[in-house]
């Protein structure tokens, strides 16, 4: 057990539809990461926050969207799904801001199915 | 930027066999290189890191890497493995170029599966 956890586990949805994926890091970790993992794509680095700011952000569409609240738990928020965004979203945490100055820890993930 | 090549995308080895995964990275700057795991129905997990020093780091579960420079290689290596050794691996590149601060670029990843 990691100390991150990821909710829902699973979610069916359809095409169209806005799903919330919710992440609590683990106690004391500052940084909250979002992952995307599909077979395709493999694992791609979605958006980084830290201590409740956007530092830095990669190929997260602009029908995503992330927060991280005061209480450091974060969402994802996925808009006007569609196929193609079937997936496994990763959350992971970290004490720093800095990924070089220790490990992420993964949360299980969420899957989304998207029919 | 950063890149990241697995070469093998499945290995297969027996049990007590020794394996090598192979991972090459590319980069214009200096960078930091990590092994995770991931099990099936689970997160990644860190099996060993290289920030800097001697390039043989040794990890978790016997697992071991050697960082090579020249070749622009960070290879995970393993004696003899156990069955229980049956996961994904994934190898990671980061820097501290602030543009990649706190953003960890993961390899397609190999799939090792450990026969009895």
């Amino acid at each position: 057990d990691s100390g991150v956890t990821q909710t829902p586990k699973h979610l069916i949805t359809a095409t169209g539809q806005r799903v919330t994926l919710r992440c609590s890091p683990r106690s004391g970790d500052l940084s909250v990461y979002w992952y995307q993992q599909s077979l395709d794509q493999g694992l791609q680095f979605l958006i980084h926050y830290y201590n409740g700011e956007e530092r830095a952000k990669g190929n997260i569409l602009e029908r995503f969207s992330a927060q991280q609240f005061p209480d450091l738990h974060s969402e994802l928020n996925l808009s006007s799904l569609e196929l193609g965004d079937s997936a496994l979203y990763f959350c992971a945490s970290s004490v720093t801001g800095l990924v070089v100055t220790g490990e992420l820890f993964f949360g299980e993930g969420s899957r989304l199915t998207v029919l | 930027a950063q890149s990241v090549t697995q070469l093998d995308s499945q290995v297969p080895v027996f049990e007590e066999a020794p394996v090598e995964l192979r991972c090459n990275y590319s980069s214009s700057v200096s960078v930091y290189l990590f092994w995770y795991v991931q099990y099936p129905n689970q997160g990644l997990q860190l099996l060993l890191k290289y920030l800097s020093g001697s390039t043989l780091v040794k990890g978790i579960n016997g697992f071991e890497a050697e960082f090579n420079k020249s070749q622009t290689s960070f290879h995970l290596r393993k004696p003899s493995v156990h069955i229980s050794d049956t996961a994904e691996y994934f190898c990671a590149v980061t820097s501290l170029s602030p543009s990649n601060t706190g953003k960890l670029i993961f390899g397609q990843g190999t799939t090792l599966q450990v026969k009895p």
